[in-house]
Formats: C-alpha cells, sequence, structure tokens
C-alpha cells in the first residue's frame, strides 16, 4: 500500500543553517504530496504541496519538489530562523491520505 | 474564506466518564472531514473519517465513535475515557468529491487529559 517515510528527529541547527528533511514515498498511482508546520500546542498547517511530478512547492522561504524518479520530496530551506522551530510532516494524498511521522526542528541563536 | 472550529480547547475528565467533542466547518459545502489523535511526542494517527452526512469509516477499533449529524458537524465520542484516550485531538476537512487528493485543513485541536 501506499506509506510515506520521514527523516527521523530531532533537528537541531544554528540560525542561518540550511535546512533539509527527507522525505520519500511509496505509492501505486499519482498522489499529491505535502509538507506541514505543527507549532507547539497548535493544529497543523500547510506548508507547502505539490500535485505532479517536478512540481516544485514553496511558501516562506521553504521549498520541495516531487521528483517521481527518486519517489522523494524533501523539504529545504536556505537559511532557518528560531521562528521556524517547530515539527514538520510529510503527507501523501491518494486513495488514503498518509502522514509521515513528523521531524522536529530546533533552531537556536 | 473556510474555517475550522473545535471546541472545548482543553478538557480534563476522570476515567470512566462520558466525551464528546465537536468540530465544524464554515465556507464550504460538502467536505471530507476527518479526526486524528496524537499522543505526545508522536505523530498523528487517523482515527476517523467522513465522506458524507451519516457515513463514518472507522480506521483503529478502540472505545471512541464519531458522528456527522449535519453536513459541516463532525463530533468525536466515547461513553467511558480510558487513560489510554488521553492525547491531542485534531478534526480536519478536506475538499469531496475526488478521494483523498487535496490538502487537509487543521483546527486548532482539543488536548484531553484523562485522569
Amino acid at each position: 500500500g501506499d506509506s510515506v517515510t520521514q527523516m527521523e528527529g530531532p533537528v537541531t541547527l544554528s540560525e542561518e543553517a540550511f535546512l533539509t528533511i527527507n522525505c520519500t514515498y511509496t505509492a501505486t498511482g499519482y498522489p499529491s504530496l505535502f509538507w506541514y508546520v505543527q507549532y507547539p500546542g497548535e493544529g497543523l498547517q500547510l506548508l507547502l504541496k505539490a500535485t505532479k511530478a517536478d512540481d516544485k512547492g514553496s511558501n516562506k522561504g521553504f521549498e520541495a519538489t516531487y521528483r517521481k524518479e527518486t519517489t522523494s520530496f524533501h523539504l529545504e530551506k536556505g537559511s532557518v530562523q528560531v521562528s521556524d522551530s517547530a515539527v514538520y510532516f510529510c503527507a501523501l494524498g491518494g486513495n488514503q491520505f498518509y502522514f509521515g511521522t513528523g521531524t522536529s526542528l530546533t533552531v537556536i541563536p | 474564506s473556510q474555517t475550522i472550529h473545535q471546541w472545548p480547547a482543553t478538557l480534563v475528565q476522570p476515567v470512566g466518564s462520558p466525551l464528546s467533542l465537536e468540530c465544524t466547518v464554515e465556507g464550504t459545502s460538502n467536505p471530507n472531514l476527518y479526526w486524528y489523535r496524537q499522543a505526545a511526542g508522536r505523530g498523528l494517527q487517523l482515527l476517523f473519517y467522513s465522506v458524507g452526512i451519516g457515513q463514518i469509516s472507522s480506521e483503529v477499533p478502540q472505545n471512541l465513535s464519531a458522528s456527522r449529524p449535519q453536513d459541516r458537524q463532525f463530533i468525536l465520542s466515547s461513553k467511558k475515557l480510558l487513560l489510554s484516550d488521553s492525547g491531542f485531538y485534531l478534526c480536519a476537512w478536506s475538499l469531496g468529491g475526488s478521494g483523498f487528493y487535496n490538502e487537509q485543513f487543521f483546527g486548532p485541536g482539543t488536548r484531553l487529559t484523562v485522569l
């Protein structure tokens, strides 16, 4: 069946460092792919999405490209800020909706 | 624009007591609706989803139940809470009619503590 595998955390970075959070998927069809962010004590917010191969989703300096050849949707940001500290979830939408296990990011000044 | 409401925001209940959590969506019609649970420091567990009034699919056997009495209302219930029911409960919606390809939008969540 379909599934999402996400990089284990926690991840700790210094401010202005480069961020990559890996996400790979398994799917029988052509799913949509998403990244969500969850700040402490809050619900999940959609960060970005891509609906077909080679699409790049972007928002707030974060980017992810839908790579069908490597079945990946890695999240990247060139320069993280303290305010980016949160838990990030990769997700796949198709015949069902699947979330990764989440990656906790802490950015230190 | 669409908004999603959940209440209460926090709840402390004794073991064996009943539970009712409510979720409502505004600004859309015939949405898909979802209930998730998130245990401390863990990922999301899908509990129930609904594609229409009175249509409930259960993903995990447990002592919880869900109902959808109106198009944009989704209720999570229990007759007798267990300690293991503690967690952060999230309601979400997505556009209906096209499987699960659309993004889900989440409410603010309910923090439930069972003592």
